[in-house]
């Protein structure tokens, strides 16, 4: 078992550009998780998956993020026309019906 | 919605015992978590406990939860110098995790 991994790990982007990142799971996890932290936070969830499904979106998901996961494996969040604002360590964390989540090392964006 | 509370910082000796403090207002959350981050790296889970327990005990680590109270706290025996890191404690049931903002524990030889 690998744990969960991410990628990039850093992503520098140009305000306006659109950005992607990529999470795989720990194998026969069937849940997905988004968050988001900024410098001096905990993590603010955004998004979960079960399995293929999206059951629950934070309302810090603005129209600008949009992810999926389209065969319950890997999952994908991109960012369109990012802002300074969305600079901030992207993390993914998986569970299986156990509820225990475990996180990646996550995705750190920087918009410039 | 659910409020999280940690001190913010806590400054130990090494061979010394931490103990981490987290106040909440939701009581209907059904785990209870303490994650470990280090610098620039994701989180590590610790521990967790569930809502109808009052004590874990796992190695150096033993979580209390006192639910009249809404107060969860870790503690780590013979704290060493590589436990030096933010602790975040977060609560849920079935879906996402709401966390504090982190206790940063610094270990002083």
């Amino acid at each position: 078992d690998t744990g969960v991994s991410q990628d990039p790990r850093h992503k520098i982007t140009k305000r306006g550009q659109n950005v992607t990142f990529r999470c795989d799971p720990i194998s026969e996890h069937n849940r997905l998780y988004w968050y988001r932290q900024t410098l001096g936070q905990g993590p603010e969830f955004l998004t979960y998956f079960q399995n293929e499904a999206q059951l629950e979106k934070s309302r810090l998901l603005s129209d600008r993020f949009s992810a999926e996961r389209p065969k319950g494996s890997f999952s994908t969040l991109e960012i369109q026309r990012t802002e300074q604002g969305d600079s901030a360590m992207y993390l993914c964390a998986s569970s299986s019906m156990k509820y225990e989540q475990y996180f990646g090392p996550g995705t750190r964006l920087t918009v410039t | 919605g659910e409020d999280v509370e940690q001190s913010l910082f806590l400054s130990v000796r090494e061979g010394d015992s931490s103990v981490i403090n987290c106040t909440y207002t939701d009581s209907s959350s059904t785990y209870l978590y303490w994650y470990k981050q280090e610098p620039g790296a994701g989180l590590q889970l610790l521990t967790y406990i569930f809502s109808n327990m009052d004590m874990k005990q796992d190695q150096r680590l033993t979580v209390l939860l006192n639910k009249k109270d809404k107060h969860l706290s870790l503690r780590i025996a013979d704290t060493q110098t590589g436990d030096s890191a933010i602790y975040f404690c977060g609560l849920g049931s079935q879906g996402n995790l709401i966390f504090g903002k982190g206790t940063k524990l610094s270990v002083k030889p």
